[in-house]
């Protein structure tokens, strides 16, 4: 079946530096893609997506890179604050077009 | 502008006792509805969507079940809770008519069988 998974289930960074979140994912008919921010005992919110069509996507302080050849998915938080801290998740369309499959989430901590 | 809600924010069920958990869209029509579940420490698990009233799909088998009563409603029910069943409990949801599916989580509920 369909799988998502990410490269590091924690990153620890210093404030102002750039941070660097990897996902990768099975299908690679995937055609929709998103991250989203989990700070503890809300729910997700959404970040930015991005479709298969792209190779780049830019937000505020916020970049997703999608590599279709290695299937591969990487969110980039450019001068990380401490607000950014939470946990992070990558998310890819079902082959059905019907729900999200989501990795198991990347806990960044940033420190002053 | 859209919202989801979902209630009770948290709660604590003996094993074997039933459980309803309740939510709700407004600012939208003819959405599709998601329930996930996220264990401690792990990513989000689809339980169960629907594409319209009483349309309800499982994802994955177990001792629960969704139903759809009226448009913008979705309930997740069970008869009777397993210890195994604790978890953060969210409702979604996305605009059936959008392209990309984005899902707008709600605040989710925190659920403790002991």
């Amino acid at each position: 079946g369909e799988s998502v998974g990410l490269h590091l289930p924690t990153l620890s960074v210093q404030e102002g530096d750039n941070s660097i979140i990897n996902c990768a994912y099975s299908n690679s008919a995937s055609d929709y893609f998103i991250w989203y921010k989990q700070e503890s005992g809300k729910g997700p919110q959404f970040i930015i997506d991005i479709r298969s069509n792209m190779d780049k996507r830019q937000g505020q302080r916020v970049t997703v890179l999608l590599n279709k050849t290695v299937k591969h998915l990487s969110l980039q938080i450019a001068a990380t604050q401490p607000g950014d801290s939470a946990v992070y998740f990558c998310a890819v369309r079902n082959q059905a077009g019907t729900a999200l499959i989501f990795g198991k989430g990347t806990t960044l901590s940033v420190s002053s | 502008s859209q919202t989801i809600h979902q209630w009770p924010a948290t709660l604590v069920q003996p094993v074997g006792s039933p459980l309803s958990l309740e939510c709700t869209v407004e600012g939208t029509s003819n959405p599709n509805l998601y329930w996930y579940r996220q264990a401690a420490g792990r990513g989000l698990q689809l339980l169960f969507y629907s594409i319209g009233i009483d349309q309800i799909s499982s994802e994955v088998p177990q001792n629960l079940s969704a139903s759809r009563p009226q448009d913008r409603q979705f309930i997740l029910s069970s008869k009777k809770l397993l210890l195994s069943d604790s978890g953060f409990y969210l409702c979604a949801w996305s605009d059936i008519q959008g392209y990309g599916n984005t899902i707008y989580f709600g605040e989710g509920s925190w659920l403790t069988v002991v």
